[in-house]
């Protein structure tokens, strides 16, 4: 069946680290995105790609990076300079291409805790 | 841009009773609208979504939503509500018409609906 992975599903990682949260999907989606999530908070956007090997930042990008090497995976890297970076990842992704009919597909979620 | 409103951050209601959850969206161009749930430590997934055609649009779990082009609103309801359905509600506009550039996927600030028995 054709969908998109997150994993982990739970990271811990010591301050001063970094970590990559994996995101891959086998839908042919040319567009990919990140989110963070907060709780009680909407969905906020820190990158996403519409093509491999082009990416652009989103509303809360500083902290972040990404790379986007294969159509299928949009690994996110969670540097040492975010601040506050415990929170619930998700990947998603939809067509590019196609006016109006975006459905987003969605991973299940990383949830990330710094200790 | 095509931008939506959620006017309800929480919603609580008993079970079996019905419920509405409310979405204003905005925009000059043509309109498409989704509504997305999410359950706890879940991703969101597709309830319905409106591209054209029929202004009562039905979708999974026995929710339904309407199109009011006239008061720019397409809020999500469901007659009698489970326990099962307490989780966070999304409402997204599609994507503008591909004109090249860059087109963000946007949604709303999510509506949590709280069911009690």
């Amino acid at each position: 069946d054709g969908g998109i992975t997150q994993s982990p599903k739970y990271l811990f990682r010591k301050e001063g680290q970094n970590v990559t949260l994996s995101c891959e999907q086998n839908l042919n989606h040319d567009a990919m995105y990140w989110y963070r999530q907060d709780p009680g908070q909407g969905l906020r956007l820190i990158y996403y790609s519409q093509i491999v090997n082009d990416f652009q930042k989103g509303d809360i990008a500083e902290g972040y990076s990404v790379s986007r090497e294969k159509k299928e995976s949009f690994p996110l890297t969670v540097t040492s300079a975010q601040k506050n970076p415990t929170a619930f990842y998700l990947c998603a992704s939809s067509l590019y291409r196609v006016e109006g009919n975006t459905e987003a597909f969605f991973g299940q979620g990383t949830r990330l805790t710094v200790v | 841009a095509q931008s939506v409103t959620q006017l309800d951050s929480q919603v609580p209601v008993f079970e079996e009773a019905p419920v509405e959850l409310r979405c204003n969206y905005s925009s000059s161009v043509s309109v498409y609208l989704f509504w997305y749930v999410q359950y706890p430590n879940q991703g969101l997934q597709l309830l319905l979504k409106y591209l054209s055609g029929s202004t009562l649009v039905k979708g999974i779990n026995g929710f339904e939503a309407e199109f009011n082009k006239s008061q720019t609103s397409f809020h999500l309801r469901k007659p009698s509500v489970h326990i099962s359905d307490t989780a966070e509600y999304f409402c997204a506009p599609g994507r503008l018409p591909f004109r090249g550039g860059y087109n963000k996927l946007i949604f709303g600030a999510g509506t949590r609906l709280a069911v009690h028995p």
